[in-house]
């Protein structure tokens, strides 16, 4: 079972419009939600994260917002820009029981930005 | 520079010969973890290592693999007999215990390839 979900696989804009990249995740005992990014041939880059006491956590062009009674977190990325093209990964956190805090990763949304 | 270097970058092996794979973090990284990735997935999670003890191991990690990380250094994941199956791109990561919230630092990862 799919524990974080990224519906949508690809996602285009328009540059200097907003991005919005979106996570639905099942699992209540999530405590953090992590976004990272992914160029090809590189490994994923932490972008921005979020505590699950929150709902809105802001980075520059950067804002994730979480809707924790609809599990589901978004990303916003606003202007978007050529280079924040990309694969955007959902991930989210929870005790593994045995002293770490495993990641969990949805399957990736690949934005574009068209100049 | 990520702070996580891996090798070889590329590599690839006929089914049923051995390969291992190397991870350097950097010293501040306490906690360090193997994750697999193949094509239009998401990383998912092998095992995890606190220092030298590897305190948790995924059901994906089947006896073929072994993974070791002496002195709490660098780390190294052994696949034995490889089968095509085991294609995809192995990425290490280290994180800081006293700094989680800025997510795991990724490796640029190891592309296996398994003919």
């Amino acid at each position: 079972d799919q524990q974080v979900k990224q519906n949508s696989p690809s996602l285009s804009v328009q540059e200097g419009r907003i991005s919005i990249l979106n996570c639905d995740y099942t699992n209540s005992m999530f405590d953090y939600f992590l976004w990272y990014k992914k160029y090809p041939a590189e490994g994923p880059t932490f972008l921005i994260s979020i505590s699950s006491i929150k709902d809105k956590n802001e980075d520059g062009r950067f804002t994730v917002f979480l809707n924790k009674s609809a599990k589901h977190l978004s990303l916003h990325i606003v202007p978007s820009q050529p280079g924040d093209s990309a694969v955007y990964f959902c991930a989210a956190r929870a005790y593994s029981g045995a002293g770490s805090y495993q990641l969990t990763f949805g399957k990736g949304t690949k934005l574009s930005v068209i100049p | 520079d990520t702070g996580v270097s891996q090798d070889p970058r590329h590599k690839i092996t006929k089914r049923g010969q051995n390969v291992t794979f190397r991870c350097d973090p950097i010293s501040e990284h306490n906690r360090l973890y193997w994750y697999r990735q193949t094509l239009g997935q998401g990383p998912e999670f092998l095992t995890y290592f606190q220092n030298e003890a590897q305190l948790e191991k995924s059901r994906l990690l089947s006896d073929r693999f072994s993974a070791e990380r002496p002195k709490g250094s660098f780390s190294t994941l052994e696949i034995q007999r490889t089968e095509q199956g085991d294609s995809a791109m192995y990425l290490c990561a280290g994180e800081d215990g006293w700094r989680w919230n800025y997510g795991y630092t990724f490796g640029s990862g190891t592309r296996l390839t398994v003919v």
